[in-house]
């Protein structure tokens, strides 16, 4: 079975400039989640989503992030304009209920703001 | 602020030896602990998880020793082989509150040959 797919792997971008990652969870599982890891911080949840409905949105940093889930088999985060300190690791997870017990995460998008 | 905290930050230990790794929490209305483990350029995976109303959960070589009196948990990894080097984290989360995982910093294991 396929996992949670991200893309891109990587990418590096330069300040000032939009960036979309995509993520396409588990089929069947109905919860969808942001997480991004850095050293300082580690793994904080950005936001997350049940049946495609955003629920918590808390963790967002900033207006400069949004997050979208159009339907049950994809989801964007973007950053309008970027930054340096949002050079990080993104994850998207996915989970088969909205209790969120058992999630499974992708390989995450390695992000890097010059 | 910190609501879960994990310790050490790294640890070493022989081949065959026993791993253990520490958190603790302040939210008394956490109700699920799952430990998760990260391999380099990899996302985190579910390895073991407890529920407050048992006091030890084992997996194989992985055992969780829960405390619910002190808030407490801990994660037992015997005879412990080069292939469990990775980072490993403790979280915690309210049932009520959907994917909303707090994860403890991380635990940076190497098991030497």
């Amino acid at each position: 079975d396929a996992g949670v797919i991200q893309s891109p792997r990587h990418e590096v971008t330069e300040m000032g400039q939009e960036v979309t990652l995509r993520c396409k969870p588990i089929s069947g599982h109905n919860s969808l989640f942001w997480y991004r890891q850095t050293m300082m911080r580690g793994l904080e949840l950005l936001i997350y989503f049940n049946n495609n409905v955003p629920i918590d949105d808390s963790g967002m940093p900033e207006d400069r992030f949004s997050a979208k889930m159009p339907n049950a088999s994809f989801s964007t985060l973007k950053i309008q304009p970027s930054e340096p300190r949002d050079s990080a690791v993104y994850f998207c997870a996915s989970s088969p209920g909205s209790s969120g017990n058992t999630i499974y995460f992708g390989e995450g998008s390695w992000l890097t703001v010059v | 602020q910190q609501q879960v905290k994990q310790s050490p930050q790294s640890l070493i230990v022989q081949k065959g030896g026993i791993s253990i790794i520490n958190c603790a929490y302040e939210n008394t209305a956490f109700d699920y602990f799952p430990w998760y483990q990260q391999f380099p350029g990899k996302g985190p995976a579910l390895l073991i998880a407890i529920r407050p109303d048992v006091s030890e959960k084992k997996e194989g070589r992985f055992t969780i020793s829960f405390n619910k009196s002190a808030k407490q948990f801990s994660l037992h990894i015997m005879d412990s082989q080069p292939g469990d080097s990775a980072t490993y984290f403790c979280a915690a989360i309210r049932n009520n509150q959907g994917g909303k995982l707090i994860f403890g910093q991380g635990t940076e294991l190497s098991v030497k040959p």
